[in-house]
């Protein structure tokens, strides 16, 4: 069974342009989570899809936002970059729970890595 | 391979000896936590995880031990080996499983 995707690996931008960020999760998997991953703040989680219906927000601006289309695919898309926005994006895919669940596990892709000039 | 964090602690380690990580979490109402190994150039990957109402859990070579009264959270690796070196970091969730808060990470070199 293949795993999450995510497309593309690498991106370079520069301020004030905005990007669109792709991810394939597992076959079967309904719900898909986006994290935003930096040296100094770690892991952070952005938001979650289920359905096509985002159910959790994390902290971040409005410029961050997301979609999930009914084959369960997701975008994410950044408006109006900033140097900090630079960061390695993961998304996350798991069955069906909302949140986090000893039952059902969250699979990780290998991330986009976003440079912003 | 990419650098996950640039600044992490480090832990080197003798491959064949046993490795301990810490966590230290801030939520003492956090309901469930997870180790995750993130080697370079990759996402993620859950390790094992514990409920708030344990304090001891045991995988395939790995133990995982939970300390509320300090909001402590450790990983043990036995028999450390080469392929264990990544970089490890916790996360405490809460809020009813929605919440989750992730640690910086260590990473973790072992020497053959």
């Amino acid at each position: 069974k293949a795993g999450v995707t995510q497309t593309p690996r690498y991106l370079i931008k520069t301020r004030g342009q905005q990007v669109t960020l792709s991810c394939s999760p597992i076959s079967g998997h309904r719900s898909v989570s986006w994290y935003q991953q930096t040296p100094g703040q770690g892991l952070q989680f952005l938001f979650e899809y289920f359905s096509e219906t985002q159910r959790n927000k994390g902290n971040f601006p409005g410029r961050f936002s997301g979609r999930q289309f009914s084959n369960s695919r997701s975008e994410m898309n950044v408006s109006t970059l900033e140097l900090g926005d630079s960061a390695l994006y993961l998304c996350a895919s798991s069955l069906l729970a909302s949140g986090f669940s000893s039952t059902d596990t969250q699979y990780f892709g290998p991330g986009t890595r976003l440079t912003v000039l | 391979g990419e650098s996950v964090g640039l600044h992490l602690p480090t832990l080197s380690v003798q491959e064949g000896d046993n490795s301990i990580i810490n966590c230290a979490y801030s939520n003492s109402a956090s309901d469930y936590f997870i180790w995750y190994k993130q080697e370079s150039g990759k996402g993620p990957q859950f390790i094992i995880d514990i409920r708030s109402n344990m304090d001891k859990r045991q995988g395939q070579r790995v133990t995982v031990l939970l300390n509320k009264t300090v909001k402590h959270l450790s990983l043990q690796i036995a028999a450390t080996q080469p392929g264990d070196s990544a970089v490890y970091f916790c996360a405490e969730i809460s809020g009813g499983y929605q919440k989750v808060t992730f640690g910086i990470g260590t990473k973790l070199q072992v020497i053959p």
